[in-house]
């Protein structure tokens, strides 16, 4: 089946740095592609999406581009905020009907 | 109006006693999802219902039996609760191809 790596955590970074969280991932077909956050104490919240190569999804200063020749889905923030303190979940889609996650990366922000 | 509601959001019981949680999505998708993440924040795939009928179950215990009454609620009973099912239930619901919309989650503790 499909499947998710994205890099461990935890990442600590420092306001203002430059944020890349790595995702690579194993499929059969065009899966989608989408990246998740999930703030302390809620639920996972659609950060952004691709659905096919090439394609970049983009939301509150994050971006990630779906390449297909590389199998990857790195996320990137040219400049992160306290605020951006939260566990990111890389998934993507396997056949019709399920969305398989990775293990989640978790990011700390210091002031 | 919350997209996906579940209840309750904390629920705490002994060992040996049988509980539910309650989901509902009012946004009218025909795909609804349970996953389990345990404390590492892994999101693990339970079940799944198209328009009230299972198409995923993976490897979860019989003493879970989910339940649609109709296509916009997905309850998830828990037979005879053990220490290990301990974790933070989330529901979820899509429509085919397109993301998933989580609700808050419902944190498990069994003492």
């Amino acid at each position: 089946g499909n499947s998710v790596t994205q890099m461990e955590g935890p990442v600590t970074l420092s306001e203002e740095a430059f944020l890349t969280i790595n995702c690579t991932y194993t499929a059969t077909g065009y899966p989608s592609l989408f990246w998740y956050v999930q703030y302390p104490g809620e639920g996972l919240q659609l950060l952004l999406k691709a659905t096919k190569a090439d394609d970049k999804g983009s939301n509150k200063g994050f971006e990630a581009t779906y390449r297909k020749e590389t199998t990857s889905f790195h996320l990137e923030k040219g400049s992160v905020q306290v605020s951006d303190s939260a566990v990111y979940f890389c998934a993507l889609t396997e056949g019709r009907d399920k969305i398989i996650f990775g293990k989640g990366t978790r990011l700390h922000i210091l002031p | 109006d919350t997209a996906v509601s579940q209840t309750p959001k904390y629920l705490v019981t002994q060992m040996g006693n049988d509980k539910s949680i309650k989901c509902e999505q009012n946004l009218g998708h025909d795909t609804m999802y349970w996953y389990k993440q345990d404390s590492k924040k892994f999101l693990k795939i339970m079940f799944s219902y198209n328009n009230k009928e299972l198409i995923i179950n993976e490897t979860v215990p019989n003493r879970f039996s989910p339940k649609s009454p109709d296509k916009a609620h997905l309850n998830l009973h828990i037979n005879s609760l053990e220490l290990g099912d301990s974790a933070v239930y989330f529901c979820a619901s899509r429509r085919q191809g397109a993301e998933a919309f989580f609700g808050q989650g419902t944190r498990l503790t069994v003492v």
